[in-house]
């Protein structure tokens, strides 16, 4: 049973660039949320989508959107990137059904020059 | 504002000892507290997790306590190894929406721990 995927890994762009991460649930999840931490920080909570829609959104610009597929796997675009984009964005899983419990991704790591 | 402190910062130990971290929370209402463990550059992985009514909960080496009433949490870990070197992330959920709805989660900063030989 294959957990949370991301991909890329690694990226690296420039500023005022646009990106696309890419997140695949752990196996019976339809929950995913994103996101954005900076280097010894904790998580940020970005937003969350469930039903292919933006359930909840953090306190993030309009620059960060996201989409969600029909098999629950979700995208997260970043727009006009900044310096400060600069961070490992980690993806988590949940079963809406189960309750909160998440399983986050290995995380994808964005620097922005 | 719901915020998530936790101390300390940082934690330096010989293997082998025990140690205690510390989470402070103002979240209201309350769904759950989690600990999480994060090695670097990896994305953290669950450790413990405790409803409002439950005030411990163990995982191996890993014991959490929870005082609902004074907003506090703990994690112990007992004779610590080398593998246990790593970021541990308080996280609190707070229900939202009708019915629990969906749940947003405020993290803590993490205490960086390192096990020495």
């Amino acid at each position: 049973d294959a957990g949370v995927t991301q991909s890329p890994t690694h990226l690296i762009k420039t500023r005022g660039q646009q990106v696309t991460l890419r997140c695949s649930p752990k196996s019976g999840h339809d929950t995913v949320s994103w996101y954005q931490q900076a280097l010894g920080q904790g998580p940020q909570f970005i937003f969350q989508y469930y039903e292919e829609e933006e359930r909840q959104r953090g306190n993030f610009p309009d620059r960060f959107s996201g989409h969600q597929f029909p098999n629950y796997s979700s995208e997260l675009n970043v727009n006009a990137l900044l310096l400060g984009d600069s961070a490992l964005y980690l993806c988590a899983s949940s079963d809406s059904g189960l309750g909160p419990t998440q399983y986050f991704g290995p995380g994808t790591r964005l620097l922005v020059l | 504002k719901n915020q998530v402190e936790q101390s300390p910062q940082s934690l330096i130990i010989l293997e082998g000892k025990n140690c205690t971290l510390q989470c402070n929370y103002t979240v209201s209402p309350f769904s759950n507290l989690r600990w999480y463990k994060q090695d670097t550059g990896r994305g953290p992985v669950s450790l413990t997790i405790m409803t409002f009514s439950e005030n411990t909960k163990s995982n191996g080496r890993y014991t959490a306590t929870l005082d609902a009433d004074t907003k506090q949490s703990s994690l112990h870990i007992t004779a610590s190894q080398l593998s246990d070197s790593a970021s541990y992330i308080c996280v609190v959920t707070a229900p939202f929406g009708a019915s629990g709805g969906s749940y947003i989660p405020t993290f803590g900063r993490g205490t960086s721990l390192i096990v020495h030989p």
